[in-house]
């Protein structure tokens, strides 16, 4: 099976900073990631699909990119309501297995 | 509005069976592939199965943790989702999400979530 990465684990950042995770598969996956945001005690959201589609309402601040086995989500400007736990998942077939996750906070 | 409501999460011991609903709404139940996730207590993200919709085959996809303990049905003329879990180890003790999606790919992956359902499987 494919296994997903992300790093770093955990951060902290600035109000206001840029703000990047990054996500590997095992395996190339071409396009078929996931980014899910989960705020603490709340259920995950979807975020990004496709590896760069923004999920609709989601802000314009939050972007994806990346293609085959790496992949990277980008905070343009990290905002109080950001601070969260990041996951991306890989959805090329099952097992649709997610990374260990990223979590965001606030300096 | 897409809205998955799970229930059926309580106290069970190792060994014992539970089985969790998911009633849907907002959308066409019936055409739509259905997964589950959970999470263990502090712990991350785990997909647990899919189910298809009828008219694709119906069939279903399990993860390794849970292949031929777990079981997911679905009752299109209820607009429910139903995960049946049968013996039951202290490692399934999580929050169990129900989500839209699970096709594979195509699509959005797991688009909408339920607010979860809390197992804990404990003597």
């Amino acid at each position: 099976d494919i296994q997903m990465t992300q790093s770093p684990s955990s951060l902290s950042a600035s109000v206001g900073d840029r703000v990047t995770i990054t996500c590997r598969a095992s395996q190339g996956i071409s396009n078929y990631l996931a980014w899910y945001q989960q705020k603490p005690g709340k259920a995950p959201k979807l975020l990004i699909y496709a590896a760069s589609t923004l999920q609709s309402g989601v802000p314009s601040r939050f972007s994806g990119s990346g293609s085959g086995t790496d992949f990277t989500l980008t905070i343009s400007s990290l905002q109080p309501e950001d601070v969260a736990t990041y996951y991306c998942q890989k959805y090329i077939s099952a097992p649709f297995t997610f990374g260990p996750g990223a979590k965001v906070d606030i300096k | 509005e897409v809205q998955l409501v799970e229930s059926g999460g309580v106290l069970v011991e190792p060994g014992g069976s539970l089985r969790l609903s998911c009633a849907a709404s907002g959308f066409t139940f019936s055409n739509a592939w259905m997964s589950w996730v959970r999470q263990a207590p502090g712990k991350g993200l785990e997909w647990v199965g899919r189910i298809k919709s009828k008219t694709d085959g119906g069939t279903t996809d399990y993860a390794a943790p849970v292949k031929g303990r777990f079981t997911i049905s679905r009752d299109d003329s209820k607009n429910t989702l139903y995960l049946q879990m049968n013996s039951l180890k202290t490692e399934d003790t999580a929050v169990y999400y129900c989500t839209t999606g699970g096709r594979g790919g195509v699509g959005t992956s797991l688009a909408d979530w339920g607010q979860g359902t809390l197992v804990t499987v404990s003597s």
